[in-house]
């Protein structure tokens, strides 16, 4: 089955811009998604179809997808937007969803 | 404004069942997928399975791990979904979420709060 590959950790200074891989075979070709995890909070979407902001999400967050990576970006990074991020995406061969292990970011 | 509420969450034991149900409000239930994921304290997020809305044939779909043993509803004069959770396994403890997708689309744009099942003797 399908695999989404995110590193267990990222860590940058306050102001910098954050940028958080997904990798997977031939990934951009493929529909990826990004979710916010606070501790103890439910999971928030961020970025769908690779590039899209919902509502109420700042323009500092934003998505690209090309090639075997698939990125979310956070420009200005804030001491609150330190969680787990996961990528998600749609597995049409298996019919399965399917999420990366998740990414903690640190703001140091 | 959606809400997603899960409930029936709680402590069961091994081999025992359980059912959690997610009570859904302001949109329009019936149009949507409405799937379950969990999460393991300290792990990752991982989907457990999903229901199509009534128009795909209210098909469903289950992660491997729980497939024969979970089962997915929904009654849409209730907005109301179900987890029909069998044969329960000590690693199914987890927080369980339900969220709702336009089907086709599958990303998850409103989640519930989650309710906590633990399975233990």
């Amino acid at each position: 089955s399908y695999v989404l590959t995110q590193p267990p950790s990222v860590s940058v200074a306050p102001g910098k811009t954050a940028r958080i891989p997904c990798g997977g075979n031939n990934i951009g070709s493929k529909s990826v998604h990004w979710y916010q995890q606070k501790p103890g909070q439910a999971p928030v979407l961020v970025m769908y179809f690779d590039r899209d902001r919902p509502s109420g999400i700042p323009e500092r967050f934003s998505g690209s997808n090309s090639g075997n990576t698939a990125t979310l970006t956070i420009s200005g990074v804030e001491a609150g937007d330190e969680a787990d991020y996961y990528c998600q995406m749609w597995d049409s061969n298996s019919d399965h969803v399917i999420f990366g292990g998740g990414t903690t970011l640190t703001v140091l | 404004e959606v809400q997603l509420v899960e409930s029936g969450g709680g402590l069961a034991q091994p081999g025992r069942s359980l059912r959690l149900s997610c009570t859904a409000s302001g949109f329009t239930f019936g149009d949507s997928a409405m799937s379950w994921f969990r999460q393991a304290p300290g792990k990752g997020l991982e989907w457990v399975g999903f229901i199509r809305s009534r128009l795909y044939g209210e098909t469903t779909e289950y992660a491997a791990s729980v497939k024969g043993r979970f089962t997915v509803s929904r009654d849409d004069s209730k907005s109301i979904a179900y987890l029909q959770m069998n044969s329960l396994k000590t690693e199914d403890t987890a927080v369980y979420y339900c969220t709702r997708d336009i089907t086709g689309t599958y990303y998850f744009d409103y989640w519930g709060q989650g309710t906590l099942v633990t399975v233990s003797s």
